[in-house]
């Protein structure tokens, strides 16, 4: 899976299944981790996110699962949708004193939803 | 709301030139933050602003690279000169505080090209 220093470059998947990006985390010291979503010639898309002191978080279609004994994360899309096709990043966020909260991405995932 | 807007899209130069990036964050944002994305790569934090003074240019390559944010709004980054490996996407973000745990918001970026 795709970690913030590892990347698993793509992942395929059939349009209606679900499906589920990996991603490790390095710094126990990280409280809070965002995914984006990035297609091609745009920023990055705010997802969901996700606090240390939760194990689980749903949105729309989307759910964050978080494991902080082996630091890692993972992103499930339900029904996977062509337009669901983009690369996925996932960033921590570790806390710190004062006002610099420095978010660290991994290198991202493609997602590829096939017909 | 209206996004992170940013210009222009797209820039060629050539090495050795100067270039400039501005960014506009989402009104009301206090947080603005550059981001340097090389292909295939996770986003790169440059620098932060939090109103209009630096939180965190640790990673600004400051013999090249300036920024500024002089009334708290709006934002620009400059290279001089630029060089082969500035080949990037320059993306801009803010957030409404620094310290809570809030999502960054990302503008589309602008595509940086030397020659």
């Amino acid at each position: 899976g795709e970690s913030v220093g590892l990347h698993l470059p793509t992942l395929s998947v059939q349009e209606g299944d679900n499906s589920i990006i990996n991603c490790a985390y390095s710094n126990s010291a990280s409280d809070y981790f965002i995914w984006y979503k990035q297609e091609s010639g745009k920023g990055p898309q705010f997802i969901i996110d996700i606090r240390s002191n939760m194990d689980k978080r749903q949105g729309q279609r989307v759910t964050v699962l978080l494991n902080k004994t082996v630091k890692h994360l993972s992103l499930q899309i339900a029904a996977t949708q062509p337009g669901d096709s983009a690369v996925y990043f996932c960033a921590e966020n570790i806390g710190s004193s004062g006002s610099a909260r420095q978010l660290t991405f991994g290198s991202g995932t493609q997602l590829t939803v096939l017909p | 709301e209206a996004g992170v807007a940013q210009s222009p899209r797209y820039k060629i130069i050539e090495k050795r030139q100067s270039v400039a990036f501005w960014c506009n964050p989402i009104s009301g944002h206090a947080t603005l933050y550059w981001y340097q994305q090389i292909l295939g790569q996770g986003p790169k934090l440059l620098i932060q602003f939090q109103n209009n003074g630096v939180v965190d240019d640790s990673q600004l390559p400051k013999d090249r690279f300036s920024a500024e944010r002089l009334k708290g709004v709006d934002s620009t980054l400059k290279i001089q000169p630029a060089k082969l490996e500035d080949s990037a996407v320059y993306l801009c973000a803010s957030s409404l505080v620094p310290v809570a745990r809030q999502p960054q918001h990302f503008g589309d970026g602008t595509r940086l090209s030397i020659l």
